[in-house]
């Protein structure tokens, strides 16, 4: 397993604002995920940040609106950004195995206003 | 393409009760197949998981889950549930895409509450 953090647990921001959000690995992981998780619903991938290339997103995601930076094997960073209140959502980071099995971080818990 | 279905929204059981929750996979090939947990306001941690061999897989917390490849179901259970078992339990496989990007196609959670 991992131990994940991630910053900050929480915040509220204002609407056309940016939120970056960090995650931080124990040891060194190639693969990462970034989710998006709705109350009450299950886990929606954003994108895949593995080390040394570019993020491949899903389908309803763009580089403009989260764009990911990966700078080493331990670290990365989601950024929110031009926030709306649809943004207001649970986001998770994990770290992913070569068994494809995941570790995942506590979340950040957002809300827009 | 690769979809994972768990037919019960929400269950309530008894404490002291058994407890089985359904999982269904749509996948091509030998699938690795996964149970999270997550509990109120909690990340999601890690049941158990199958990736070959034993078909019976046993996990933390006291769950187990079975892998029925002729019925393309992965149940979890447990024999007797506690109070602490309330949660949200997502099921799913893994799925390879071109690139070797490794992700996971998830269920939509099956909600369980325990009555004392």
């Amino acid at each position: 397993s991992a131990v994940i953090s991630q910053k900050p647990s929480r915040d509220i921001c204002q609407r056309g604002t940016s939120l970056t959000i960090q995650c931080q690995v124990d040891s060194q992981v190639t693969m990462m995920f970034w989710y998006r998780q709705q109350p009450g619903q299950s886990l929606t991938l954003i994108a895949t940040a593995n080390q040394g290339s570019e993020a491949t997103y899903e389908s309803g995601f763009v580089i403009d609106k989260f764009p990911i930076s990966r700078p080493n094997l331990t670290f990365s960073t989601l950024t929110v950004s031009n926030m709306s209140p649809e943004d207001s959502s649970i986001y998770l980071c994990s770290v992913g195995r070569m068994g494809y099995e995941q570790y995942f971080g506590p979340g950040t818990r957002l809300t827009v206003t | 393409a690769q979809s994972v279905t768990q037919p019960d929204i929400h269950i309530t059981v008894s404490e002291g009760a058994s407890l089985e929750l359904r999982c269904n996979y749509s996948y091509g090939a030998t699938p690795y197949l996964f149970w999270y947990v997550q509990s109120p306001g909690q990340g999601l941690q890690l049941l158990l998981k199958y990736f070959s061999g034993d078909t019976l897989v046993q996990g933390i917390k006291g769950f187990e889950a079975e892998f029925k490849r002729s019925q393309s179901s992965f149940n979890l259970r447990k024999p007797s549930v506690h109070w602490s078992d309330a949660a949200e339990y997502f099921c799913a496989v893994g799925a390879w895409e071109a690139g070797n990007n490794r992700k996971l196609i998830w269920g939509l959670g099956t909600s369980l509450a325990v009555n004392p």
